[in-house]
């Protein structure tokens, strides 16, 4: 069966610093990986995905994620964070041959200091 | 506008009083989904629908009906809520699967007394 682990519960940095969210995953074979976030109040909405090929992705808003099928890690990154990124993010990881199911983490939120 | 509505925003009701939760897509997407979302846990899928007349089983099922007559609506339906099943729930739809961006309602918040 597939499962996605995020470490971090929370995470706090400051306005303009660096930002790195964890995901790992297991899944017998090629995984679709996705992240999303969520803003209070709001749906999910898809920031990047991977299918195949290059194993670094850009996404929307700054944000790039590198599969690592050796660590079978999916890391969510974005070098310099802005106040309006304080949200919820979630990894999912998705079979890649068939089927339609979705197994997400169970959320990083991430706040910003000013 | 393309997007998924849901209704109602927000609903409090009591055990074994049935409830449907609607969700509808005007972007003419093949697939839709049910997800329900509780701290710590992410979303879970409840039931997804490839097309008209066709329903699948996600992780957590059980006390949740669902039903594609249309393209465009699939409600969620809970014939005898129970205090468990008091979550934020989402409907989500693509044009055709997981592999496609996934269009998110702004949730449904369950209160089961």
């Amino acid at each position: 069966a597939q499962s996605v682990t995020q470490p971090d519960i929370h995470i706090t940095v400051s306005e303009g610093a660096s930002l790195e969210l964890r995901c790992n995953y297991s899944y017998g074979a090629t995984p679709y990986l996705f992240w999303y976030v969520q803003s209070p109040g709001q749906g999910l909405q898809l920031l990047l995905k991977y299918f195949s090929g290059d194993t670094l992705v850009q996404g929307i808003k700054g944000f790039e994620a590198e599969f690592k099928r050796s660590q079978s890690s999916f890391n969510l990154r974005k070098p310099s964070v802005h106040w309006s990124d304080a949200a919820e993010y979630f990894c999912a990881v998705g079979p890649h041959n068939a089927g339609n199911m979705l197994t997400f983490g169970g959320g990083t939120r991430l706040m910003v200091k000013p | 506008e393309a997007q998924v509505t849901q209704n109602p925003r927000y609903l409090i009701t009591v055990t074994g009083k049935k409830l449907t939760v609607t969700c509808s897509q005007n972007m003419n997407h093949e697939y839709m989904s049910w997800y329900r979302q509780d701290p710590g846990l992410g979303l879970r899928q409840i039931y997804y629908s490839m097309n008209v007349e066709v329903t699948d089983k996600g992780d957590v099922p059980e006390g949740y009906k669902v039903s594609r007559k249309e393209k465009r609506n699939f409600p969620l339906i809970l014939e005898s809520p129970s205090p468990n099943q008091t979550s934020l729930y989402f409907c989500a739809s693509s044009l055709q699967g997981v592999g496609e961006k996934l269009f998110f309602g702004s949730g449904t918040q369950l209160s089961v007394l």
